[in-house]
């Protein structure tokens, strides 16, 4: 039973750039959020995606938008680069009413 | 707004010694989920333990298990016989959920982390 996957697992782009994370769920799941951790901190809620739909956002700009596909597989994109997007940015995972995440090993973004 | 508080940002302990981490938070609702996550160097979040705020009992583990006082909104961590892998950074987080209305979404509101370093 596959866990949470995402890719790539390292990036590094420059300002301005515009990048794309994805993020297939664990089996079974169909719920799929998206956190970004600066570092040393706890990880920040960006959104969360449920049947093709943002379902609930975070404190982020637009810069940041998402999508989520038939297969409930997710991707992340950030428009116009900033130095202080560089994370690491995690994926998880659950089923619609149920109460625990699964997290993904995270892709770490560098701008430069 | 709900904010969790970790107010270690370091600890250690010995080999198969004990210790506890810390965290507070704060809330409005009476029923939410309370967990606490490990994440290793090699950086995967692995949910360590949960507790349902409705339940007076707390959660355990095998080697870990809860404090948790409602009334004081404190949600503190044990780890009893410490090992090596045990090393890392634990998060305290707490669960937000929405009604369908709202659009029936949940996220988790995390704290800033306490490292732990077992020492031999």
């Amino acid at each position: 039973d596959a866990g949470v996957t995402q890719s790539p697992t390292h990036l590094i782009k420059t300002r301005g750039q515009q990048v794309t994370l994805r993020c297939s769920p664990k089996s079974g799941h169909d719920t799929v959020s998206w956190y970004q951790q600066a570092l040393g901190q706890g990880p920040q809620f960006i959104f969360q995606y449920y049947e093709e739909e943002e379902r609930q956002r975070g404190n982020f700009p637009d810069r940041f938008s998402g999508h989520q596909f038939p297969n409930y597989s997710s991707e992340l994109n950030v428009n116009a680069l900033l130095l202080g997007d560089s994370a690491l940015y995690l994926c998880a995972s659950t089923r619609q009413g149920h109460y625990e995440q699964y997290f993904g090993p995270g892709t770490r973004l560098t701008v430069t | 707004a709900q904010t969790v508080t970790q107010s270690q940002p370091e600890m250690s302990v010995q080999e198969a010694e004990t210790v506890t981490l810390s965290c507070t938070y704060d809330t409005s609702e009476s029923d939410y989920y309370l967990f606490w996550y490990k994440q290793p160097p090699s950086r995967q979040m692995i949910l360590v333990i949960r507790q349902e705020a409705y339940k007076q009992q707390n959660a355990t583990e095998n080697r870990f298990s809860v404090n948790f006082q409602k009334a004081a909104k404190s949600f503190s961590l044990k780890i009893s016989d410490s090992q090596l892998g045990d090393a890392a950074m634990y998060f305290c987080a707490y669960r937000i959920t929405t009604t369908y209305s709202q659009g029936g979404s949940e996220k988790l509101v995390f704290g800033k982390g306490t490292k732990l370093t077992v020492n031999p």
